[in-house]
């Protein structure tokens, strides 16, 4: 199946900070991606919607100038979480999707924890 | 609205087979997808229906009927490593994914 990487898997940092996590898609072109928070023992929550070279669409009570998403090519997006608080610390996972198919996979996630 | 209904926990014993079931209510339908989730990692696809019928793979079957609303995950010859969490996520006519809250799967030897 097709390869996506997720950076950081697993990131440290203080209140007030921002944070920035790359999805990259190796070997296909991902024309959108989804990002999506997990809280533990929680299912999958969807933040945000973004098509290559498009602003992202933010579902309802995603913060959008707090979670900055870039889409800027067809292999990275990038979501920045600004000004962390403690109450962002949560597991964040990309997946993408090339236009051809109804498949997404997924990245390894990122464990954020604020402190 | 849109909804997915999915157990939240099952137990089965290793070597045994158990169906995990699921119920959606979307606006639009473009197909069923089930996903594997171990602790602390992000999902693995596992299987894609949007016929009627059921579709094997391995250990692992998948059954669609999409006039009930319905789908299930079979697994056989149940191993340790099959412990996890199972999430249902059906896709709606935008092309989103609506997630169940994902079924944990304890396996006893």
């Amino acid at each position: 199946g097709a390869v996506v990487s997720q950076h950081p898997s697993r990131v440290i940092c203080k209140s007030g900070t921002s944070v920035k996590i790359e999805c990259r898609s190796l070997d296909f072109q991902a024309t959108t991606m989804f990002w999506y928070r997990q809280f533990p023992k929680q299912s999958l929550m969807l933040m945000a919607t973004s098509n290559e070279g498009s602003k992202a669409t933010y579902e309802q009570g995603v913060e959008k100038d707090k979670f900055l998403i870039n889409h800027a090519s067809l292999t990275l997006s990038t979501l920045t979480v600004t000004s962390a608080h403690p109450e962002d610390s949560s597991f964040y996972i990309c997946s993408a999707r090339d236009g051809g198919t109804v498949k997404a996979f997924f990245g390894q996630g990122t464990r954020l924890t604020v402190v | 609205g849109q909804n997915i209904d999915q157990p939240t926990e099952m137990t089965a014993t290793e070597g045994a087979i158990v169906q995990i079931n699921c119920t959606y209510q979307t606006s639009g339908f473009n197909g069923l997808f089930w996903y594997q989730q171990h602790a602390g990692e992000a999902p693995t696809f596992l299987s894609y229906n949007v016929l009627d019928g059921l579709e094997e793979k391995g250990r692992f079957s998948s059954f669609l009927s999409r006039s009930k609303g319905y789908s299930y995950l079979l697994l056989k010859e149940l191993q340790m490593k099959d412990s996890a969490s199972y999430l249902c996520a059906a896709m709606d006519s935008n092309y989103q994914l609506i997630w169940g809250a994902g079924t944990k799967l304890i396996i006893k030897p």
